[in-house]
Formats: C-alpha cells, structure tokens, sequence
C-alpha cells in the first residue's frame, strides 16, 4: 500500500523564479491538503483540494495556488519566489467520508531553498 | 479560529524516566486533537488522534494522550523514554469536521539522555 509520495524531494531556485511541487495521495484517498514548515517552526496549512477544487485556504498569498487531477493527485505551484518561501513543502493525503476527514496521512516533503 | 501552544520548545528526560510533552488548545469548534513525531529530514507521522469518544488514547510507541476539555488540554506522556524517542513532537488541532485544516504548535524537540 503506497503512502503519500512527493517529488521532487530538494530542489533550488532562485528569487523571481516560478516552482512546482507535486504529490499522489495514499491509495484510496480524496483529498490532499498542502502544508509549509519553516525551519525550526510547526507546518502551516496552505490549502485544500477534494473533487478538483481548493476547498479551503489558510492565510498565504496568490502567488500560492494549485491544482487537482481526476486521479487525485495535487500540484503546488508559487510564482515570484522570494527568499521566505524556503521551506519543507509537506503534502497530506485523507480520505473524505460522509463529509469528515478524520486522519491526515503525510509525505517526507519537499525542500524548497530559494536563493 | 484555532490555536495551539506547546509548553517547553526543548524537554530533557533520561532514559527510562516519564515523558509529559504539554499541550493547550483552543478552538471555536468541537476539535479533533493530533500528536505527530517528526525524525529530521522527515515527514510527520501520527502517534495519536482524538476525534470522538474515549477521552483517554492510546497511540503507536507507548505514548498516550488525554483529552481534557475543561482545561483545554490534550498533554502527551510515555511511561518510560527510550533513546529512539528523541524527535520533534507537534500537537495540532483542526475543526471536527476536517483533519486537513489543522493547526500545528511549534513543537517540542524530545532529548533523551542515556
């Protein structure tokens, strides 16, 4: 049983530049929720995606945005990096059942480092 | 509106002693409750939920954790360390409808000396 695979697992870019991050859920899973966490910090929720649609946002600029295939699997993108969006990029898979998500599954992340 | 805070960003226990790694909580909602470890270089990965039911739970490793509503609490212990416990520990909280959206503390980085 597959877990939540994220790719690419470190990558650098530099300031201005346009990145994309990419996640399959665990097998069976519907929704996948995109975190970022900061050295030495907690993961802050970016936003949600179920049946192709972001479903709910946290508190991150438009330069964030993504995206939902029919498989289930999800995309980030950032545009106009700046050197504050360094970070580990953690994707979290769950399963939407009778309108509740009651468990979070989550990838070994992605490491950002912008330059 | 959610928020967590985690007591002591840095706990030290010997080998073979209790382990209590504090959480406070607050919520405009019935909470689910998490702890998650996290290994360096790492993912999360969850070692206990409180969703419904039972107050006290018990997760992966030995650790438990209780739901105290009055005191809006949710304090992970362990009986006894062991030296594979050394790890950051985040306690989060999401809305009871919805584990995706949840909210992390800063987390507590567990020492366990021989």
């Amino acid at each position: 049983d597959a877990g939540v695979t994220q790719s690419p697992t470190h990558l650098i870019k530099t300031r201005g530049q346009q990145v994309t991050l990419r996640c399959s859920p665990k097998s069976g899973h519907d929704t996948v929720s995109w975190y970022q966490q900061a050295l030495g910090q907690g993961p802050q929720f970016i936003f949600q995606y179920y049946e192709e649609e972001e479903r709910q946002r946290g508190n991150f600029p438009d330069r964030f945005s993504g995206h939902q295939f029919p498989n289930y699997s999800s995309e980030l993108n950032v545009n106009a990096l700046l050197l504050g969006d360094s970070a580990l990029y953690l994707c979290a898979s769950s399963l939407t059942r009778e309108g509740r998500r009651r468990e979070l599954f989550f990838g070994e992340g992605s490491r950002l480092t912008v330059l | 509106a959610q928020s967590v805070t985690q007591l002591g960003s840095h706990v030290s226990v010997s080998e073979g002693a209790l382990v209590l790694l504090r959480c406070n909580y607050s919520s405009s909602v019935p909470p689910y409750l998490f702890w998650y470890v996290q290994y360096p270089n790492q993912g999360l990965q969850l070692l206990l939920k409180y969703t419904t039911g039972a107050t006290l739970v018990k997760g992966i490793n030995g650790f438990e954790a209780e739901f105290k509503k009055s005191e809006t609490s949710f304090h992970l212990t362990k009986p006894s360390a062991h030296m594979s416990d050394a790890a950051e520990y985040f306690c989060a909280v999401s809305p009871n409808t919805n584990a995706g959206k949840s909210t992390f503390g800063d987390g507590t980085t567990l020492t366990v000396k021989p």
